[in-house]
């Protein structure tokens, strides 16, 4: 089946820093993306649909100053926290649309954010 | 609005048992919906959905939408199907968003 890469899988990072993550198609190409984010023992709330050559669309509530998402390329998608703080420590988990007719989402593995 | 409700944190049977994870939704229109599984250690990955009306692994889950029900089930569990279940709701318009239930964890005991 289709694989999504999502890097890094766990990054500690100072409060006030900026964190980027990457999640990719490595074998089809995503027209659309998004970017879950996962507190411990709760389900998946969506943050943004990333579309590949346009603005991503954020979800109610999500910052967009705050979760930069950025969709250069059919095969990539970046999802950058700035000036990160403590409250925004969450697993960060992408997934990838493949766009053919039989269209299937696939998951990346996860980022696990800790904000000190 | 749409939403997705699992009402069971945790499921914990005995091998052999038959398995129930409930699933509810509320939507307008007419639903897509899936289930989607998550193993120890693993990413999440689908498990099946209802308009492809199959069977994967021995679970089946039919569409009512007289209840507004899509539950997971299987007839005898094994102790491999011990993981993490989310049922899912895909969302109004073409984006292809999914809308997650709070999710179930399924513990088969030997």
């Amino acid at each position: 089946g289709a694989v999504v890469s999502q890097h890094p899988s766990w990054v500690i990072c100072k409060s006030g820093t900026s964190v980027k993550i990457e999640c990719r198609s490595l074998d089809f190409q995503a027209t659309t993306m998004f970017w879950y984010r996962q507190f411990p023992k709760q389900s998946l709330m969506l943050m943004a649909t990333s579309n590949e050559g346009s603005k991503a669309t954020y979800e109610q509530g999500v910052e967009k100053d705050k979760f930069l998402i950025n969709h250069a390329s059919l095969t990539l998608s970046t999802l950058t926290v700035t000036s990160a703080h403590p409250e925004d420590s969450s697993f960060y988990i992408c997934s990838a649309r493949t766009g053919r007719k039989d269209e299937k989402l696939f998951f990346g593995s996860g980022t696990q954010l800790s904000v000190l | 609005a749409q939403r997705v409700t699992q009402p069971e944190k945790l499921l914990s049977v005995f091998k052999g048992a038959p398995v129930e994870l409930k699933c509810n939704y509320s939507y307008s229109g007419s639903p897509e919906l899936f289930w989607y599984v998550q193993y120890s250690r693993q990413r999440l990955q689908l498990l099946l959905r209802h308009i492809s009306r199959e069977s994967i692994k021995g679970f089946t889950a039919d569409l009512n939408k007289g209840e507004t029900s899509f539950h997971l089930k299987k007839p005898f569990a094994q102790e491999e199907d011990s993981a993490m279940y989310y049922c899912a709701l895909k969302g109004s318009g073409n984006t292809g968003k999914l809308i997650f239930g709070q999710g179930t964890t399924l513990q088969v005991k030997p």
